[in-house]
This record gives structure tokens, C-alpha cells and sequence, in this order.
């Protein structure tokens, strides 16, 4: 069965660090590029960050570059978000999803994880 | 850095009409635009990619049409189920992806 589990969400102080990961299980996980995407609480989709299957080439999103940072260890089938320096306007669900290559959609999403950050 | 507008913000049909989405890129995303199904409390499902194909297990009502800025979402039949939020994304050199702001399908 094709899954992707996340975990590591909760709540931190502004700026607090907080490291989310996400488990995948039922694909080739290290030839997969993947992604996060964060929802804020009643608002739409943001893509926050991206990774190729070997892992050394990443994107960030404007809003997040600098500040986090996307890492993969294939011998775990494991995705992580390191996330710093965060901000009351990072508090959403985060989603990791597979990205299909070439064409650039998210194929296979995780039921994602909460993230707030309040004082 | 390319923009998605999605219209109308709320539709608001029956089941068994016919419903119509649309998403209006900025500037030109050939044919690399995807649409996306939300329902509450989950996370989002694939419906389209490459702007008319529908992905693995989606029913034959939804289809897409459109390239370039011009994009189209259409549900020929809804189904109580298809009462949802829906997305297009795009995929571009920057930024990597981006999503329309959404459309809310309701119901009548």
C-alpha cells in the first residue's frame, strides 16, 4: 500500500525551531522527487519546498528560503522539513507529497501535520 | 512570477448538473497545469495533470481542458461526493509550483 505518514508537528514559540518528518512506504522511495505543501488554518495550498531523489538538488519557496530546510534519507524512506527561525505565518498543516517527473504534480499526499506557532 | 486565478470563488449547483472551473495563469504554462480536489479534513487528491489527463482512478465526469493561461475544469454529472474545494497548480521555472486560490463547490 502506498503511504506517506508525517509527524513532528505541534507548537512553538516565534522563533522557535521544529523539525516535521514523513515516512513513505509502498513506492521507489529514492527515485521519487518530493515535496512539502502547507495549508494555513481556512486558507489554500502553498508549496513550500522540493527535493530530488538523490537530494542535492532543493527548492524553497521565497516565504520560507533561508529559514528552512529540506532534507531526505533514502536508506529510511524518510522525507524531513527542518523548519528555524519560525514565524506566526508558518502555522498550517504541513503535507509531504510525491511530485511526478516530468510533469510536475502531486500524485501521492500524506494526511499531513499541525504546526503553530504562538507565543 | 506567475500567478493563478481561479473563478468563480464559490459555485453553487445540484447534484446532476454540469459544473465548469476556471483558472487563468499570468503568463503561459503550456500544458503544465494540474487540478486538485480537497475535502474537509483531508488532504488533497489529484484529479488532472498535463491539463487534460486524468489521473489513476479518477471517474470519466471530470475532465480538463485548456493550455497556455486558459484552463478548464469540468464535472459533466456532480456527484453528492464532488462537493468540495478545488485547486490548479502549476508547474513553472519560478516559482517551481504554484496554486490558484481555490473554488469552492457547493451545494444548492
Amino acid at each position: 500500500e502506498v503511504q506517506l505518514v508525517e509527524s513532528g508537528g505541534g507548537s512553538v514559540p516565534p522563533g522557535g525551531s521544529l523539525r516535521v518528518s514523513c515516512v513513505v512506504s509502498g513506492f521507489s522511495f529514492s527515485t521519487s522527487g518530493m515535496s512539502w505543501v502547507r495549508q494555513a488554518p481556512g486558507k489554500g495550498l502553498e508549496w513550500v519546498s522540493s527535493i530530488n531523489g538523490h537530494g542535492d538538488d532543493t527548492y524553497y519557496a521565497d516565504s520560507v528560503k533561508g529559514r528552512f530546510s529540506i532534507s531526505r534519507d533514502n536508506s529510511k524512506n524518510t522525507l524531513y522539513l527542518q523548519m528555524n527561525s519560525l514565524r506566526v505565518e508558518d502555522t498550517a498543516v504541513y503535507y509531504c507529497a510525491k511530485v511526478t517527473v516530468p510533469v510536475g504534480a502531486f500524485d501521492i499526499w500524506g494526511q499531513g501535520t499541525m504546526v503553530t506557532v504562538s507565543s | 512570477e506567475i500567478v493563478l486565478t481561479q473563478s468563480p470563488a464559490t459555485l453553487s449547483s445540484s447534484p446532476g448538473e454540469r459544473a465548469t472551473l476556471s483558472c487563468r495563469a499570468s503568463q503561459s504554462v503550456s500544458s503544465n497545469l494540474a487540478w486538485y480536489q480537497q475535502k474537509p479534513g483531508q488532504a488533497p487528491r489529484l484529479l488532472i495533470y498535463d491539463a487534460t489527463t486524468r489521473a489513476t482512478g479518477i471517474p470519466a465526469r471530470f475532465s480538463g481542458i485548456g493550455s497556455g493561461t486558459d484552463f478548464t475544469l469540468t464535472i459533466s454529472s456532480l456527484e453528492p461526493e464532488d462537493f468540495a474545494v478545488y485547486y490548479c497548480q502549476q508547474r513553472s521555472k519560478w516559482p517551481l509550483y504554484g496554486f490558484g486560490q481555490g473554488t469552492k463547490l457547493e451545494i444548492k
